[in-house]
């Protein structure tokens, strides 16, 4: 059954560095999502991605996060500088973005440490 | 606004059924979802229904809606220790917006 990856699985940085977090959607969907969830905190909604642009992100998705499909099959979220408060799993979902249902299938997660 | 509540711990036998319960606020949801996250691991989908269904049934797994009480809960018949998890349930808003709005999420705990 086709998954939604993503690289890597675990990520340590030091403050103020950038950070890219790697995806791979299923191959025939057209809608891409970035979700977070802090450490025993809700799943929070950062944005979604559809023909080639932002479709909507939330407030939490600021100048300091920008997301990228480089080529025909990966999805990126890069946070330039990462905060203290940026230490989080992050989740990448994909979608068909037909008539179909909507259902969004995640990945795995990143858990992203920021010391 | 949109908010999703659930309660944060359950505990059941093995064997036993288990009921998963979710409040939501917006009513104008398209779908609503249960999804499994097992430590350390991402959200998997198990079930969804659409906003104007009352109940769905797959396998183990059955899906009640009250769209007045705005109430959805997922029972899992038989629970088995592998069903232990963190249980989300999350709406989406089809036409009006990407997003998924999940809730706080449900910690099942079976033992034997």
């Amino acid at each position: 059954e086709p998954e939604v990856t993503q690289t890597p699985s675990h990520q340590v940085t030091q403050m103020g560095q950038e950070v890219i977090l790697r995806c791979v959607p299923i191959s025939n969907h057209l809608y891409f999502y970035w979700y977070r969830q802090i450490l025993g905190q809700k799943v929070e909604f950062l944005v979604s991605f559809y023909n080639n642009e932002i479709s909507e992100k939330s407030e939490i998705f600021d100048d300091q996060f920008s997301v990228e499909r480089p080529d025909g099959s990966n999805f990126t979220l890069k946070i330039r500088s990462t905060k203290l408060e940026d230490s989080a799993m992050y989740f990448c979902a994909s979608s068909e973005g037909s008539t179909k249902i909507e259902t969004q299938y995640f990945g795995p997660g990143t858990r992203l440490l920021v010391l | 606004g949109e908010d999703v509540e659930q309660s944060l711990f359950l505990s059941v036998r093995e064997g036993d059924s288990s009921v998963i319960n979710c409040t939501y606020t917006d009513s104008s949801s398209t779908y609503l979802y249960w999804y499994k996250q097992e430590p350390g691991a991402g959200l998997q989908l198990l079930t969804y229904i659409f906003s104007n269904m009352d109940m769905k049934q797959d396998q183990r797994l059955t899906v009640l809606l009250n769209k007045k009480d705005k109430h959805l809960s997922l029972r899992i018949a038989d629970t088995q220790t592998g069903d232990s998890a963190i249980y989300f349930c999350a709406e989406s808003f089809r036409y009006n917006t990407d997003k998924l709005i999940f809730g706080t999420g449900t910690r099942l705990q079976v033992f034997p």
